[in-house]
C-alpha cells in the first residue's frame, strides 16, 4: 500500500528564513510525486511536481529514493507562502492506485 | 476558461438518507476524480471517470458510487448516509486520464453534513 507522511501538521518561520516542509513517502514501485498548495479560501492546486523538476514561486522538491523523502524548500520565506501544503503520491502502473495524500502542513509565515 | 465546478456546494442529510453530489470538469477535460476530505482522515482518493468508465476506484465501501455522462460531468452518489460521511467532498478533471501524468484541477468542494 502506498502511504505519504508529513511529519508536522504546523510550521512557523519568519519571513526570508529558510523552509522546508518535509515529506517521506511509502511505495514499492517507482512513485510520481506532487506537492498541492491550498491559499486562504483558495482552491487546491498544484505547486509542481518531480518529474518536471521546476522551480515554482521559489520552491523547489527533489525526489530522494534513498531516502524515499520528497522535501519542499524555499530559501527566503515571503509572507504570501503562507498556507496548506499538501504532499501527494501517485502510483505507476497508471496511477491505478489512486493519488494518495498526506495529512498536510498549515505553513505560517510571520513578518 | 470556467474552472471545476460543484454543485450543490453545502449540503445536510439525515442519517440514512442518499446523497447525490455533482461536478462539471474543465471544458474539454475528460477525466474526473472525486475525493472526500475529513479533519481526522485528511484527502482521501474516491474513484476516478475517465470516457465514462471508472478506472481507478480507493478503499471506500460500496455505498459510494460514481458515474461519468458523455459530456464529462461527473455525479457521485452516496447512499444510507452515515455520520462519518460528513466531509468536504472534492472533485478534481484532468485533460486525460490521470494515471498518464496530467496535472489535476480540483473544484471547491461541497460540504456535506450528515445529522
Amino acid at each position: 500500500a502506498q502511504r505519504v507522511t508529513q511529519p508536522e501538521k504546523l510550521l512557523s518561520v519568519f519571513k526570508g528564513a529558510p523552509v522546508e516542509l518535509k515529506c517521506n513517502y511509502s511505495y514499492s514501485g517507482s512513485p510520481e510525486l506532487f506537492w498541492y498548495v491550498q491559499y486562504s479560501r483558495q482552491r487546491l492546486q498544484l505547486l509542481l511536481r518531480h518529474i518536471s523538476r521546476e522551480s515554482i514561486k521559489g520552491f523547489t522538491a527533489d525526489l530522494n529514493k534513498g531516502e524515499t523523502s520528497f522535501h519542499l524548500k524555499k530559501p527566503f520565506a515571503q509572507e504570501e507562502d503562507s498556507a496548506m501544503y499538501y504532499c501527494a503520491l501517485s502510483g505507476g502502473g497508471g496511477g491505478a492506485d489512486g493519488l494518495t495524500f498526506g495529512k498536510g502542513t498549515h505553513l505560517i509565515i510571520q513578518p | 476558461k470556467a474552472g471545476v465546478t460543484q454543485t450543490p456546494r453545502y449540503l445536510i442529510k439525515t442519517r440514512g438518507q442518499q446523497v447525490t453530489l455533482s461536478c462539471s470538469p474543465i471544458s474539454g477535460h475528460r477525466s474526473v476524480s472525486w475525493y472526500q476530505q475529513t479533519p481526522g482522515q485528511g484527502l482521501q482518493f474516491l474513484f476516478e471517470y475517465f470516457s465514462e468508465t471508472q478506472r481507478n476506484k480507493g478503499n471506500f465501501p460500496g455505498r459510494f458510487s460514481g458515474r461519468q455522462f458523455s459530456n464529462s460531468r461527473s455525479e457521485m452518489n452516496v447512499s444510507t448516509l452515515e455520520l462519518g460521511d460528513s466531509a468536504l467532498y472534492l472533485c478534481a478533471s484532468s485533460l486525460n486520464y490521470r494515471g498518464l501524468g496530467d496535472e489535476q484541477y480540483f473544484g471547491p468542494g461541497t460540504r456535506l453534513t450528515v445529522t
